[in-house]
Order: C-alpha cells, then structure tokens, then sequence
C-alpha cells in the first residue's frame, strides 16, 4: 500500500511568492496534518484536517493556509514568502481523530527561499 | 516554552547492546506519546506509541516506558542493530488535541 505521498519533493522560490504544497494520505486515511521542520528541532503543527473541516491550527501566521478536499487530500498554501519559511514542510495522515491513531508522514517538501 | 524535550543530542551504542533514548514532558494534558525514527531525506516513521494508562508498550526489539509523576519516558531498543542509526524523536498529544508536540531529536549511532 502507498503511504503518504507528498508533492513536489524541492521547491525554491524567492521572497514574496507564493506556494502550494500537496499531500495525498494513505487510502482509507481521514484525517490529514501539516508540520514544519527547520534544522535542528523536531516538527512543528501547523494544521489539521479531518473530513475537510480544520481540526487545529498551530502559531503560525494567516500567511498560511490550507484545505482538504473530498478525496481527503490537501493543500498547504503559503502567501508573501519570506526568508524564513525555509523548511522541511511534512504531511501526516491518520486514520481517524482521536487517541491511539498515530500519525504517519510522509518524506515532506523542501523549500528553499533565495 | 518547550513543552517535549530531548536532552541527548546524540548517544553512541555498540551493536548487540541496549540504546536507552530520554524524553522528558512538562504539560501535565498529554496523555498519549510516540517515537518516531527518521532517515535523512525521509519523513518519520512510526515506531510504537503508548497511553498514559499504561506504563510499558512493547513491539519486538522497541519498549516503551512512561513515568507519569516524573513526566518522563524512555524508549529502549535491543539488541541495537546498525539499521537502527537514525534521529529519534519523541512526541506527545493531548486528549481531544490531535496535535504532536515533538522534541529536539536524538542521533543514534549504533557502531559495529
């Protein structure tokens, strides 16, 4: 079975673009996340998805956004790009909410900003 | 405020002995904890999980335990086999709250 399947796996873009990041979640999965990762920590939330309704969203600013779509894939969109939102972004899927449904991720996007 | 955290950087451990990764928590909320292993150029994968009304999870070579009055739990792998080197991380949820907090990482290096 697939697993988490991310799109596309580089990105550079320059200050002030913007950016669409995709995510599919292993089939049969409803509930899609979104973490940052930058050098040296461990993942930060920023959103989550569950039946295309935001389940949670973390301390990042309205720059970011995202959706979920029938399918239960995602976007995580980012406007107005700035130096530091270089980063591993991950995408994690679950079964379901709720405790004891670990999250599974996928190899994430990277994105580079000149 | 870090919430999750991995005072070990890095820990060395010969092939065939036990590796004994830390985790320390401070929000008294979380109630379900994780470990997950990454690769460079991958994402974390999964490795075992455990709820607070447990104390120890096992699956095959990977144990976990938790100390609830200390906020602390550890995961223990034996016997460490090279595959095993990879960065470590620890993470935690509140109920209702699907949200993973992670820690900083640890480095594991199994030498031969």
């Amino acid at each position: 079975d697939a697993g988490v399947t991310q799109s596309p796996t580089h990105l550079i873009k320059t200050r002030g673009q913007h950016v669409t990041l995709r995510c599919s979640p292993i089939s049969g999965h409803k509930s899609v996340s979104w973490y940052q990762q930058v050098l040296g920590q461990g993942p930060q939330f920023i959103f989550q998805y569950y039946e295309k309704e935001e389940r949670g969203r973390g301390n990042f600013p309205d720059r970011f956004s995202a959706r979920q779509f029938p399918n239960y894939s995602s976007e995580l969109n980012v406007n107005a790009l700035l130096l530091g939102d270089s980063a591993l972004y991950l995408c994690a899927s679950s079964l379901a909410v709720g405790q004891g449904q670990p999250q599974h991720f996928g190899d994430g996007t990277r994105l580079s900003i000149l | 405020d870090q919430q999750v955290k991995q005072n070990s950087p890095s820990l060395s451990v010969q092939e065939g002995r036990i590796s004994i990764l830390n985790c320390d928590y401070t929000n008294s909320m979380f109630d379900y904890f994780l470990w997950y292993k990454k690769y460079p150029a991958e994402g974390p994968t999964f490795l075992i999980s455990i709820s607070s009304i447990k104390d120890k999870n096992e699956d095959g070579r990977f144990t976990v335990f938790l100390n609830k009055s200390a906020k602390h739990l550890s995961l223990h792998i034996v016997p460490s086999q090279p595959g095993d080197s990879a960065v470590y991380f620890c993470a935690a949820s509140a109920w209702g709250n699907e949200k993973l907090t992670f820690g900083t990482g640890t480095r594991l290096t199994i030498i031969p």
